[in-house]
């Protein structure tokens, strides 16, 4: 089965560092887009960033630009999203999607969602 | 960046009946490279991720029902739902992929009347 399995839940102290997974199967990984879409409350859908996992080609949302890394790992399949200090503003559910062909495509494969939680 | 506006924010339409959600980008998103509008349409039900319906903005995805349709070029964008379904109660939102960073719309609310 074509799938993207996100890792479980998290609660986070503002401060603390975290990273979370996205794990691709069924398809060749390495040559589709896998990019990271937030969702909130206030903010709705915002558009993170996206990575090549063939080659780690990424592009980034500026607005982000040092408050979040993108990586992958082809050897286990997986992209991941890390912050090395959450903030409270940090909370959301976290969605990892596959591209359709290049990194400026629709996203045709959704994960079910990470909800990330950060308070004190 | 490209801000995406959609309207209405809420609709309420009858069963068997049309809805039409517009979606406006603040700049083209047509590509005249290959004539193509880098504009997507997602549904997304409460509890599940965005799932994607149209993509080059007239394209439907394959399983998606044909009540679903989109339209337009350049800025102004049109999703279509003909005879409308209760399955098809869910928040739709578009999605410009035409220049990074993307940007969807604020949603719009689809309920039955």
């Amino acid at each position: 089965e074509v799938q993207l399995v996100q890792s479980g839940a998290e609660l986070k102290k503002p401060g603390e560092s975290l990273r979370i997974s996205c794990k691709g199967s069924g398809y060749n990984f390495a040559t589709h887009w896998i990019g990271w879409v937030r969702q909130t409350p206030g903010k709705g859908l915002e558009w993170m960033g996206i990575i090549y996992p063939g080659d780690s080609r990424r592009k980034n949302n500026p607005s982000l630009q040092g408050q979040v890394t993108i990586s992958a790992d082809t050897s286990v399949s997986s992209v991941y999203l890390h912050w090395n200090s959450l903030k409270p503003s940090d909370s959301g559910i976290y969605y990892c999607a596959r591209a359709q062909v290049y990194g400026d495509d629709a996203f045709d494969l959704w994960g079910l969602g990470t909800m990330v939680t950060v308070s004190s | 960046d490209i801000v995406m506006t959609q309207s209405p924010e809420s609709l309420a339409v009858s069963l068997g009946e049309r809805a039409t959600i517009s979606c406006k980008s603040s700049q083209s998103v047509l590509y005249s490279g290959n004539n193509k509008n880098y504009l997507g349409w997602y549904q997304q039900k409460p509890g599940q991720p965005p799932k994607l319906l149209i993509y080059w903005a007239s394209y439907r995805e394959s399983g998606v029902p044909d009540r679903f349709s989109g339209s337009g070029s350049g800025t102004d964008f049109t999703l279509t739902i003909t005879s409308l379904q209760a399955e098809d109660v869910a928040v739709y939102y578009c999605q410009q992929y035409y220049s990074s960073p993307d940007s969807f719309g604020q949603g719009t609310k689809l309920e039955i009347k």
